[in-house]
């Protein structure tokens, strides 16, 4: 069980908006802590793709990504979904409790329909 | 080519060890901090050991304290993770990442802007 709470998997059609949360607690989002997403395409390692704040847009992530958070949660955003999209993302943190400094959420699945 | 490629995988029995290791390129290795990542097969990933610039500072997971040792000569531009008492639930693949500039300002702004493609761990009798 991920100290970080993600849904299992989203989906959308090309064209759409979907969002993925993450939920945490007040050791880690909730105290201010930067969300870091990465995207894992099938069969690769993880690529950095974004931060909630303070670190910059990689370049090469389109703007069709946005990533944001709010007391103990985070979101990421995509617009204008496309095909090339499908794959999962994972959020990640500094926890300031006990048993582990960075933490990451469980993972989600997008699927493109 | 700015790159991070791990080695040292493989098959071992649970009780076993074995070391990994990290070979950067591309970058000014001796800048940044270093991390080990992992990926049990079919799950999530799993933060599991970070070293300072400078080797001064190393942090590792409740899971893999007292077991794994991480290391790193900035001489040779390389990472490592020395495992032993290995378990079956250590199976998986190892990343090495390299940690995003900002590191610099507190271990609350480490995140990983430079992946390996890993390493598999097998731990099994």
């Amino acid at each position: 069980q991920s100290v970080l709470t993600q849904p299992p998997s989203v989906s959308g059609a090309p064209g759409q908006r979907v969002t993925i949360s993450c939920t945490g607690s007040s050791s880690n989002i909730g105290a201010n802590y930067v969300v870091h997403w990465y995207q894992q395409l099938p069969g690769t390692a993880p690529k950095f793709l974004l931060s909630s704040d303070t670190i910059p847009r990689p370049s090469g992530v389109p703007e069709r990504f946005s990533a944001s958070r709010s007391g103990t949660s985070a979101s990421l955003a995509i617009t204008g979904l496309q095909a090339e999209d499908e794959a999962d993302y994972y959020c990640h943190c500094y926890d300031n409790s006990l048993g582990g400094l960075w933490v990451f959420g469980g993972g989600t699945r997008l699927t493109v329909l | 080519e700015v790159q991070l490629v791990e080695s040292g995988g493989g098959l071992v029995k649970p009780g076993g060890s074995l070391r990994l290791s990290c070979a950067a390129s591309g970058f000014s290795f001796s800048s940044y901090g270093m991390n080990w990542v992992r990926q049990a097969p079919g799950k999530g990933l799993e933060w599991v050991s970070s070293i300072s610039r400078s080797a001064g500072d190393r942090y590792y997971a409740d899971s893999v304290k007292g077991r794994f040792t991480i290391s790193r000569d900035n001489a040779r531009n390389s990472l490592s993770l020395h495992m032993d008492s290995l378990r079956a639930d250590d199976t998986a693949v190892y990343y090495c990442a390299k940690a995003g500039a900002e590191a610099a300002a507190g271990l609350r702004f480490w995140y990983y802007d430079l992946w390996g493609r890993g390493t598999l761990v097998t731990v099994s009798s």
